[in-house]
């Protein structure tokens, strides 16, 4: 059974600061990972994709990598800002003969960005 | 550009109802999912629906039961319902495998 984590739990920064949210995986036999904000009570909102041929992906000030044999991948936030507060969850797709099994999410990183 | 559009908002509904949440997936998106956030938890995968068939099982109770119609939209069907029912559930579509999921808002139920 494929279990995400997530490190840390929660995180909280002055503003400017680059930071990275891990993210760990059990089973290396994914078809892909994707990043998700969400702020509270509110949904989620994707943030960035990642295939398991690819190495990293890159929005803006953000940027994921992806290690699928290590099963790791991270997410790099570039000059942080307060509106970067949220909960940042990874999620990862199994490799499946059906190719459509649904997203395992970790618990998530609480971030604040302290103006 | 549309997104995937979850109704109603809000519902509160007493222990032993019934409940039904809908979905409106993004046009074109063949495939539905159901997830259920608790309070302070991750969403945890409940079922998924491709062209209008059952695609995945999650973590779905039997009290629970969804579909997915001609026109693609879903329903969530809750029954004998719960105090531990109270979540937030959302709906995501994507396009065929390997497309991000899209999530709705959500629906937050609260059973009292």
């Amino acid at each position: 059974k494929q279990e995400v984590t997530q490190i840390p739990a929660a995180l909280s920064v002055p503003e400017g600061e680059n930071l990275v949210l891990n993210c760990s995986f059990t089973d290396s036999a994914i078809y892909n990972l994707q990043w998700f904000r969400q702020d509270p009570g509110k949904g989620l909102t994707s943030l960035l994709l990642i295939q398991s041929s690819q190495r990293e992906q890159t929005s803006g000030r953000l940027n994921a990598s992806l290690d699928k044999s290590s099963g790791r991948s991270t997410l790099y936030i570039a000059a942080s800002q307060p509106g970067d507060s949220a909960t940042y969850l990874c999620a990862v797709r199994l490799l499946m003969d059906t190719g459509r099994r649904a997203l395992t999410f970790g618990s998530g990183t609480r971030l604040q960005v302290q103006p | 550009a549309a997104g995937v559009i979850q109704s109603p908002r809000h519902l509160i509904k007493e222990k032993r109802e019934t409940a039904t949440l809908k979905c409106y997936p993004i046009p074109r998106h063949d495939t539905v999912y159901w997830y259920q956030q608790g309070p302070g938890q991750d969403p945890q995968f409940l079922i998924s629906f491709y062209e209008k068939m059952q695609s995945d099982k999650g973590s779905i109770p039997d009290r629970f039961s969804a579909q997915q119609f001609s026109d693609y939209h879903s329903e969530l069907n809750m029954s004998s319902l719960e105090l531990g029912d109270s979540a937030l559930y959302f709906c995501a579509s994507s396009l065929p495998t390997g497309s991000p999921l899209h999530f709705g808002n959500g629906t937050r139920l609260t059973v009292t």
